[in-house]
This record gives structure tokens, C-alpha cells and sequence, in this order.
């Protein structure tokens, strides 16, 4: 079984761009999380998807967005990007019913670097 | 207002030997708590977790003790072993809550 994928691997921009991020879930998973983790920080909680709607967003500015699609996979978008937003994305997976252990499932991430 | 919190960001341990990692949370709500193990250029995989109703959940190597007083949980692995060595993050989840809230994580070294 596939795990979760993302791309790309590394995005490299600059002050002012826009820079966008995808994500495809395990099959069978509904549920898309997208966390941030800058240098030296943990997984700081970006959004939620489900049943393509956005359900939860984390402290963030309203320049991150996303959108997830009718296949599951989703998309986050950074505008007007910051030196301060690179990091690695990480996109994680969880199927509609809570898994034995309720966990998520994640990608390898991709990193963005501002310049 | 950082919620889970793990304040140590490195330990080093002989491989053999005991590797404990420590992690607070200050949500009374959080009933449900995971440890996440993560090697380098790969995203971080589930690893163990309890659920508030335990105190204690082994699984082979690894030991997650949940102490809810002192809102204070912490992975016991035994013995260490150099494979060990990654970041390790805790987080905790409200079942039937929207997120799940990581720690900063605390990265593991086992030397040979």
C-alpha cells in the first residue's frame, strides 16, 4: 500500500512568491493535516481537511491556504512568501474512523527555502 | 501558548542502556497521547501512544508511562539501540477534537 506522498521534494522562492504544496493521502483516507516545521520547532499545526472542507486551521496567517479535492489530495498555498516560512511541510494522512491508535500517517515533507 | 512541551531537545545514551524522554502537556482536556519517531529526510511515524484511561502501555522495546496529576508523560525504550537514534516528538489529542498538538521534539542519539 502506498503511503503518503508529496511534492515536491524541495521548493526553493523568493521574497514575494507564491508557493504551492501538494499531497496525496493514503487510499482509503479522507482526512489531510498539513503541519509546519521551521528550524529547531516542533509540528506546528497549519490546517485540516476533510471530505474536502477545511475544518480546523492552526495560528496562521490567512496567506496560507489550501484546498483539498475530490480525490482526497490536497494543496497548500503560501503567498506572498516570508524569509521566516522556510521550513519543512509536512502532510499527514488519517482515515474518516479513528484508526486502533487515533494516529496520523505522514509524507516525507517538502522543503521550502525563501531566499 | 505552547500546550505539549518537551524541554529536552537532545540525549545521549549508551546503546544498552535506558533511553527516557520526558514530555508535559498543559490541556487538561487532552485524553489521548502518541509518540512519533522521525528519522532524517523522512516524515515522522507512529511509534506508540495511551489513552488517558492507562497509566502504563508497552509495546516490546518501548514503554510510554502517563502520569495525569502531574500532566507528565514519558517513553521509557529498553535496551537503547543505535537504530534509536532519531527525533522523537510527543503529541496529544482530545478524542473527537480537531487537532493533534506536537512537541518540539527530542532527538535521540545512541552511541555504540
Amino acid at each position: 500500500e502506498a503511503g503518503v506522498t508529496q511534492s515536491p521534494t524541495h521548493l526553493i522562492k523568493t521574497r514575494g512568491q507564491q508557493a504551492t504544496l501538494r499531497c496525496s493521502p493514503i487510499s482509503g483516507h479522507t482526512s489531510v493535516y498539513w503541519y509546519q516545521q521551521a528550524l529547531g520547532l516542533g509540528l506546528q499545526f497549519l490546517l485540516w481537511y476533510d471530505e474536502g472542507e477545511e475544518r480546523n486551521r492552526g495560528n496562521f496567517p490567512p496567506r496560507f491556504s489550501g484546498r483539498q479535492f475530490p480525490n482526497y489530495s490536497s494543496e497548500l498555498n503560501v503567498n506572498a512568501l516570508e524569509l521566516e516560512d522556510s521550513a519543512l511541510y509536512l502532510c499527514a494522512s488519517s482515515p474518516r474512523l479513528a484508526g486502533r491508535h487515533n494516529e496520523q500517517f505522514f509524507g516525507p515533507g517538502t522543503r521550502l527555502t525563501v531566499l | 501558548d505552547q500546550q505539549v512541551k518537551q524541554n529536552s531537545p537532545s540525549l545521549s545514551v549508551q546503546e544498552g542502556r535506558i533511553s527516557i524522554l520526558n514530555c508535559d502537556y498543559t490541556n487538561s482536556m487532552f485524553d489521548y497521547f502518541l509518540w512519533y519517531k522521525k528519522y532524517p529526510a523522512e516524515g515522522p511515524t507512529f511509534l506508540i501512544s495511551i489513552s488517558s484511561i492507562k497509566d502504563k502501555n508497552e509495546d516490546g522495546r518501548f514503554t510510554v508511562f502517563l502520569n495525569k496529576s502531574a500532566k507528565h508523560l514519558s517513553l521509557h525504550i529498553v535496551p537503547s539501540q543505535p537504530g534509536d537514534s532519531a527525533v522523537y516528538f510527543c503529541a496529544a489529542s482530545k478524542t473527537g477534537g480537531f487537532k493533534t498538538i506536537f512537541g518540539a521534539g527530542t532527538r535521540l542519539f545512541v552511541k555504540a
